[in-house]
């Protein structure tokens, strides 16, 4: 238990459905991060929120959308996708601040499957 | 920009054995640089991490990593695998601050009894 939970563990949807998936961690962080991990490719870093403002989004197509409410909570807004789309969706977070180099901290996943 | 290379997608060794997972990197700046391990159908868990100081780091779990500037290397061992270490093992590096992780492909590690 990282203190990182994401919901839900499993999703399968159509390409014309919308969905989210939810990440919460309760560790005190003030970063979270979205990663993408498909069975071809290295893990890739999705999106960067840093004090509830999105600081990077690595050229993902518009059919993700993410949300970061508070320091609490990231969403993972999902519509239109395509079958490639399936992957493994993880989530972190991590302390930034004078320390650098922080570890980040991942949540269980959410394996989304796109029919 | 940042790459890791790991060198070796499958590694096998017998219980008892050494274990060396290989990784090399390149970065402009100063690294910090991370091992992580996935167990099936979970998330990554740190296993250790180097930032600034001594070389030599020790995690979880009796393994340990080294920081090798001269190498761009980062390699990670164990003197003694058991059966419980069978996982996928990555190797990341991030410049620092609020800044994503950059991973290598992975190395899935095999116990052989």
């Amino acid at each position: 238990e990282t203190g990182v939970t994401q919901t839900p563990r499993h999703l399968v949807m159509g390409m014309t459905n919308k969905k989210s998936l939810k990440c919460e961690q309760h560790l005190g962080h003030n970063a979270m991060y979205w990663y993408k991990q498909s069975a071809k490719k290295p893990l890739e870093l999705m999106f960067v929120y840093s004090l509830e403002e999105r600081v990077e989004n690595n050229s993902v197509p518009s059919r993700f959308s993410p949300e970061c409410p508070n320091s609490s909570h990231l969403f993972l807004h999902l519509h239109t996708l395509q079958p490639e789309d399936s992957a493994l969706y993880l989530c972190a977070s991590s302390q930034e601040g004078t320390l650098a180099g922080e570890a980040q901290f991942f949540g269980p996943g959410t394996r989304l499957t796109v029919l | 920009a940042q790459s890791v290379t790991q060198l070796g997608s499958h590694v096998s060794v017998s219980e008892g054995a050494l274990v060396l997972l290989r990784c090399n990197y390149s970065s402009s700046v100063p690294p910090y640089l991370f091992w992580y391990v996935q167990y099936p159908n979970q998330g990554l868990q740190l296993l250790l991490k180097y930032t600034t100081g001594a070389t030599l780091v020790k995690g979880i779990n009796g393994f340990e990593a080294e920081f090798k500037k001269s190498e761009t290397s980062f390699h990670l061992t164990k003197p003694s695998a058991h059966m419980s270490d069978a996982a996928e093992y990555f190797c990341a590096v991030r410049r620092g601050g609020a800044d994503g992780l950059t991973f290598g492909k992975g190395t899935h590690l095999i116990i052989q009894p």
